[in-house]
């Protein structure tokens, strides 16, 4: 079946650029997610990008998908500690339900 | 601005006691979604709603059930609760739209303890 696979945690400095990383299986998937939730509250939409695309840049995120080996990467440049949150990839085919990680959890020290 | 809304933030129940969990949203959105989220675990989906009077089970359906009576309100409903149904509970909705990005929007949540 279909899988979405991230590391649990990463840990970065207020200022340092944060890469987290994800791969899924589904090579027919059309949309890829990410989503954040911060302490106490649901996920909230970051960013999506379409199969088709290899980048999307939005201010200090850019997601960059290589779909030969299925892998999709979040960047956050100049992290401030209200990144600090819960990141979730997610995938699917349109009209089907979402497909979620485990979710990695930024820390931000300043 | 549109809204997911879970009724219950917190609750705290005892083993063998049927429990609802409401959700609610205010715009229009077809599909709404019932997971629960563990440590460790990730978002695991329970029921899902494609219409009213409609429901499709999930990764994970067993000990719960859903009611989706009108398009904007859809519960979950645990039987009888048990320690291992001691979870955050998410709520989310989305357009029908077959097509296009799925865009999800959550509910706050609700955290259940099963005592």
């Amino acid at each position: 079946g279909e899988d979405v696979e991230q590391s649990l945690f990463l840990s970065v400095r207020e200022g340092d650029s944060s890469v987290i990383n994800c791969t899924y299986t589904d090579s027919s998937s059309t949309y890829l997610y990410w989503y954040k939730q911060e302490p106490g509250a649901g996920l909230q939409l970051l960013t999506y990008i379409f199969s088709n695309m290899d980048m999307k840049q939005d201010q200090r995120l850019t997601v960059l998908l290589n779909k030969k080996d299925k892998h999709l990467s979040l960047r956050i440049a100049d992290t401030q500690t209200g990144d600090s949150a819960i990141y979730f990839c997610a995938e699917n085919q349109a009209g089907t339900a979402l497909i979620f990680g485990k979710g990695t959890t930024l820390s931000v020290s300043s | 601005d549109v809204k997911v809304t879970q009724s219950s933030r917190y609750l705290v129940k005892r083993t063998g006691e049927k429990v609802f969990l409401e959700c609610v949203q205010d715009m229009d959105h077809e599909n709404m979604f019932w997971y629960r989220q563990d440590p460790g675990l990730g978002l695991r989906l329970i029921y899902f709603s494609y219409d009213v009077k409609m429901k499709e089970k999930g990764d994970i359906p067993e000990g719960y059930s859903v009611s989706r009576e009108k398009k904007e309100r859809f519960s979950l409903i645990l039987e009888s609760a048990s320690t291992n149904q001691t979870s955050m509970y998410l709520c989310a909705s989305t357009t029908g739209a077959s097509s296009g990005a799925n865009v999800l929007t959550f509910g706050a949540g609700s955290r259940l303890t099963v005592l």
